[in-house]
């Protein structure tokens, strides 16, 4: 299986500031018709996940432009460029290339 | 409005079974792919099946595969995980998703269902 691995797995960020979350994968993530199907996902607390961004960096409908998503290869990342209250909670990303999909860790990012 | 309501979590002994359901409403459930994904208690999030709108083609993670079956009943529009020879492993809160990866249509995720297996 892929192994999925974030870092850091604790994010305590200042409200205004910016937040990174990296991820790597132990295997490339490329299709043969050249698409990357790595997702990332937000958790908030008591809610259910929910999709940010697809194929690397394609932000889904009604998230924020100050989520993006970047990366190829093994080597991803998910930015906020300034963060606020309701980014509270835990992102995980998810690769969909191979079977079976699987997930990071979790990164929980908190208010400092 | 888009609905996935989960239902049939509860406790159950270690080698026991349980039947998962998704009722779907809001969206046409016949035309999509759906996934069943659990988040454990230390909140990691494992998938671990996926069907395909006909219900033809399946996908099983292998900690589940040999023990858990999905399947839906498209006229009820209910998606559904039957869970046999259950572990303390699998307790966690089952998740019943649309499908989340070859689209960039929007996802949508039932609220849950917890899943306890202890004696």
């Amino acid at each position: 299986d892929v192994v999925m691995t974030q870092s850091p797995l604790s994010l305590p960020v200042t409200l205004g500031q910016p937040a990174s979350i990296s991820c790597r994968s132990s295997q490339g993530l490329v299709t043969s018709d050249g698409t990357i199907y790595l997702n990332w996902f937000q958790q908030r607390p008591g809610q259910s996940p929910r999709r940010l961004i697809n194929k690397v960096s394609k932000r889904d409908s009604g998230v924020p432009d100050r989520f993006s998503g970047s990366g190829s290869g093994t080597y991803f990342t998910l930015k906020i460029t300034r963060v606020e209250a309701e980014d509270v909670g835990l992102y995980f990303c998810m690769q969909g290339t191979h079977w079976p999909y699987t997930f990071g860790q979790g990164t929980k990012l908190e208010i400092k | 409005e888009v609905r996935l309501v989960e239902s049939g979590g509860g406790l159950v002994q270690p080698g026991g079974s349980l039947r998962l359901s998704c009722a779907a409403s809001g969206f046409t459930f016949s035309s999509e792919w759906m996934h069943w994904v659990r988040q454990d208690p230390g909140k990691g999030l494992v998938w671990l099946t996926r069907i395909s709108p006909d219900g033809s083609d399946t996908k099983y993670a292998d900690i589940v595969k040999g023990r858990f079956s999905i399947f839906r009943d498209n006229g009820r529009n209910t998606l559904y995980l039957q869970m046999d020879s259950l572990r303390a492993e699998d307790t966690a809160v089952y998740y019943c998703a649309r499908e989340f990866n070859l689209t960039p249509k929007e996802d949508y995720w039932g609220q849950g269902a917890l899943v306890t297996v202890s004696s």
